[in-house]
């Protein structure tokens, strides 16, 4: 059965700092992986879509890498901004589609 | 290009109570889901939708849970009689492919409080 875990919970950092967040996932069978992020009482927005046969993704500040053989995700944000606080979710696509319960980003003005 | 729109975005009821929850996916996508979301949790689903056959449904309490997509278009979730523990945010989400293979875009959420 696959599991999505994310770490940190919780992560609070100054502006303008670079940042990772990380995703792990414990089935490599995968058709891709895709990274969203959440308002407070909004839905998911989706921020970037990896197929399993590509290694990274980018938009904007937003990069976003996959090692399907070690079962990790990254989603690296550059030069963060306070308007980037939100709560960041990685799902991973298999037979079924089975989210992480996020990481909860604070970017401190 | 509207996106996935749900309604409504609040409902209060009383427990053992009916409630309803509507969803009109992005135009042209045959896949549909539904999902339930506890505060601080992911999204789990409770039901995958290819046109207007439920392919997924195995984590859809039937007890008092139903839903259906008619014409494989929008669809409509229901719960009746409603429970304290049912109070959470149900998400609808729909994709332009099958089986999980594409992206996948959400609508706004409804939230379900039961007193």
């Amino acid at each position: 059965k696959q599991e999505v875990t994310q770490i940190p919970a919780a992560l609070s950092v100054p502006e303008g700092e670079n940042l990772v967040l990380n995703c792990s996932f414990t089935d490599s069978a995968i058709y891709n992986l895709q990274w969203f992020r959440q308002d407070p009482g909004k839905g998911l927005t989706s921020l970037l879509l990896i197929q399993s046969s590509q290694r990274e993704q980018t938009s904007g500040r937003l990069n976003a890498s996959l090692d399907k053989s070690s079962g990790r995700s990254t989603l690296y944000i550059a030069a963060s901004q306070p308007g980037d606080s939100a709560t960041y979710l990685c799902a991973v696509s298999d037979d079924k589609i089975i989210f992480g319960k996020g990481t909860r980003l604070h970017i401190l003005p | 290009e509207a996106g996935v729109v749900q309604s409504p975005r609040y409902k209060i009821i009383e427990k053992k109570q009916p409630v309803a929850f509507w969803c009109n996916p992005i135009s042209g996508h045959n896949t549909l889901y539904w999902y339930l979301q506890n505060l601080g949790q992911g999204p789990e689903l409770l039901i995958r939708y290819e046109n207007e056959e439920a392919v997924d449904d195995s984590q859809l309490p039937k007890d008092r849970f139903s839903a259906e997509r008619l014409k494989g278009v929008d669809s409509t979730l229901k719960i009746q009689p409603a429970e304290l523990g049912d109070s959470a945010v149900y998400l609808c989400a729909s994709s332009g492919q099958q089986a999980g293979t594409g992206e996948l875009f959400f609508g706004e959420g409804s939230r379900l409080t039961v007193l």
